[in-house]
């Protein structure tokens, strides 16, 4: 596709299910980032990879949050037992390397009931 | 680690010039980025910088100075649709550490 794809768009769940949230990157792009935003926050890092290796798994807030990613292309970002405080929109990026511009895709929102 | 500040909201009129301030303290640098967010949309890119000095695309214009710790995001010409969030954002290798962003209002 043209841009960087997620899906769902849009989840709403109950407190202790699991999600998975998936991230189609710009094809060739290399580098895959995801973020998190809430409301009125700015985005806070979770994860990037490079290919298919994580360098900097630094910004998972729990064990609870895991993410892969498989032919260096699609990922997806897995939360297990979600919490209400997991409510927020994730947010994907692809880039063509590290040091370089992120294409933002559109998001998903997710709700925790 | 990261730390970010940029102001939380800035008004300005349709036509007039604004600089929105970032100030950042940081364990690594490999780069500033400023990004543009409308309200539930993702955020889309505007500038960057690597080395110290002013960075021109268009009515955008972005300033490093690595010895500061400081970058400014220019806007000039301002038009309605310019109201959004500027979001400004430290590279540290792969890694980006985002400001909470500042939402400008232009107003006629």
């Amino acid at each position: 596709g043209a841009g960087v794809s997620q899906s769902p768009s849009n989840k709403v769940t109950e407190k202790g299910k699991d999600v998975e949230l998936r991230c189609d990157p710009i094809s060739g792009h290399t580098a895959l980032y995801w973020y998190r935003q809430s409301l009125g926050q700015g985005l806070e890092f979770l994860i990037y990879f490079q290919g298919n290796s994580a360098p900097d798994k630094s910004g998972l807030p729990s064990d609870r949050f895991s993410a892969e990613r498989t032919g260096g292309s699609v990922s997806t970002l897995t939360i297990q037992r979600t919490q209400q405080e997991d409510s927020a929109v994730y947010l994907c990026a692809s880039g063509t390397g590290t040091i370089d511009t992120q294409y933002f895709g559109p998001g998903t929102r997710l709700t925790v009931l | 680690g990261q730390n970010i500040d940029q102001p939380t909201e800035m008004t300005a009129t349709e036509g007039a010039i604004v600089q929105i301030n970032c100030t950042y303290q940081t364990s690594g640098f490999n780069g500033l980025f400023w990004y543009q967010q409308h309200a539930g949309e993702a955020p889309t890119f505007l500038s960057y910088n690597v080395l110290d000095g002013l960075e021109e695309k268009g009515r955008f214009s972005s300033f490093l100075s690595r010895s500061k710790g400081y970058s400014y995001l220019l806007l000039k010409e301002l038009q309605m649709k310019d109201s959004a969030s500027y979001l400004c954002a430290v590279r540290n290798a792969g890694k980006s550490t985002f400001g909470d962003g500042t939402t400008l209002t232009v107003k006629p």
